[in-house]
């Protein structure tokens, strides 16, 4: 059980096109779900928290705009990159905490995006 | 400095060995204590969530937490090739906030 999916496993596109990318429970409800961004050999930094039906909350530095998180239900958060650029360029990793049990999370497989 | 501090590694053990992984904290309101495991260019998998201070079994993985001492344990006993991976340890203060992770450490078992 608590299994994630994300969609899709690997992007490349060009500079300035905007890319979405889906995060998915399979098999629980998920108020929360969280996005993190990951460098090479370095640990998780999150961006937002989404919960469902309600405006994702960034952490300080990230850009709301650039950035766009939805998440319509219990089941599904996507990210917008919106106007990507080279520093984009990163491994996005979605997490979903289940209704009932706030204490932990759920990671999906990761999306590399790579711009160029 | 960080709140969460882990030694990042590499580790490397042979075959067959206790590998033995662990975390410090300084903020005490952390309640909940994960380990995750991330293989490279896969997201983290969770191995381990504990809770009071103590020991939790499961399999060849056992996790310690000591809470007096603000510390967190992972020991993998006879340790596979198929170990080899990132060892992220996580903590949460509770309902509601969010994961602080560890830098993770990098465990290398060799054949």
């Amino acid at each position: 059980g608590a299994v994630v999916s994300q969609h899709p496993s690997w992007v490349i596109c060009k500079s300035g096109t905007s890319v979405k990318i889906e995060c998915r429970s399979l098999d629980f409800q998920a108020t929360t779900m969280f996005w993190y961004r990951q460098f090479p050999k370095q640990s998780l930094m999150l961006m937002a928290t989404s919960n469902e039906g309600s405006k994702a909350t960034y952490e300080q530095g990230v850009e709301k705009d650039k950035f766009l998180i939805n998440h319509a239900s219990l089941t599904l958060s996507t990210l917008t990159v919106t106007s990507a650029h080279p520093e984009d360029s990163s491994f996005y990793i979605c997490s979903a905490r289940e209704v009932q049990g706030w204490e932990t999370q759920y990671f999906g497989p990761g999306t590399r995006l790579l711009v160029l | 400095q960080k709140e969460v501090e882990q030694d990042p590694g590499p580790l490397s053990v042979p075959e067959g060995a206790i590998v033995s992984l662990n975390c410090t904290y300084s903020n005490s309101a952390f309640q909940y204590f994960m380990w995750y495991r991330q293989y490279s260019r896969k997201g983290p998998e969770l191995l381990m969530y504990t809770y009071s201070s103590g020991n939790k079994e499961d399999g060849r993985f056992t996790a310690q937490v000591d809470k007096s001492s603000k510390y967190i344990s992972l020991f993998i006993r006879d340790s596979q090739p198929s170990d080899s991976a990132t060892y992220l340890c996580a903590m949460i203060e509770g309902a509601g906030n969010k994961l602080t992770f560890g830098g993770g450490t990098r465990v290398l078992v060799k054949p």
